[in-house]
């Protein structure tokens, strides 16, 4: 069975620094992954996929994700963090018949 | 020209009332879900239909039935509501990829609907 684990449930850092949200996967086979933002009381937004075509993947607002098979990890992060970027960060994994298996999320916090 | 939209955003019902929350999406997907999504913003999901046909039915009690009557549409039906409905329900639309080949198609996710039962 597939599941994800995401190893921090509340990251904080200032306004231009980089940002890294941890994400562990566990799958019997090679897995599909995601990461979707979601911002406070609004629905959840695809930030970026695992296709297997590259190991490092490139998101919208210049998030990067980077699948290690080795530890079978999928850590989010972007170079320079900004205020808008606050919100709720949930690792996925796609299980069978197509659903999504979330990860328990993590609350991002930006200071300024 | 909203992808998967879901109505109403709010919903304020009493214990033991019937509701409904409705679910469209105009991306010509074929399959279509309702996740749950818990105070602690946990998600879990608890329905998926493809091309109008029920696949995933996760343990939810009886009192909850999706109706698809056509692909693009996806309702979900509670009875004698209970306080620990109260939640954020997500309704969401993918298609599948190719069969025999890994399906990495993402969900669209409509703007959830918050169901408060008092």
């Amino acid at each position: 069975a597939q599941s994800v684990t995401q190893l921090d449930s509340h990251v904080s850092v200032s306004e231009g620094t980089p940002v890294l949200l941890r994400c562990n996967y566990s799958s019997s086979y090679s897995p599909s992954l995601f990461w979707y933002v979601q911002h406070p009381n609004k629905g959840l937004q695809l930030l970026l996929k695992y296709t297997s075509a590259a190991t490092l993947v490139k998101g919208i607002n210049g998030f990067e994700a980077e699948f290690k098979k080795s530890e079978t990890s999928f850590h989010l992060t972007k170079p320079s963090a900004h205020m808008s970027d606050a919100a709720e960060y949930f690792c996925v994994v796609k299980g069978q018949g197509g659903k999504l298996i979330f990860g328990q999320g993590t609350e991002l916090s930006v200071k300024p | 020209d909203t992808a998967v939209s879901q109505t109403p955003k709010y919903l304020v019902t009493q214990m033991g009332n019937d509701k409904s929350i409705k679910c469209e999406q105009n991306l010509g997907h074929d399959t279509m879900y309702w996740y749950k999504q818990d105070s602690k913003k946990f998600l879990k999901i608890m329905f998926s239909y493809n091309n109008k046909e029920l696949i995933i039915n996760e343990t939810v009690p009886n009192r909850f039935s999706p109706k698809s009557p056509d692909k693009a549409h996806l309702n979900l039906h509670i009875n004698s509501l209970e306080l620990g409905d109260s939640a954020v329900y997500f309704c969401a639309s993918s298609q599948p990829g190719l069969q025999g080949r890994r399906d990495n198609s993402p969900l669209h996710f409509g703007n959830g609907t918050r169901l408060t039962v008092t």
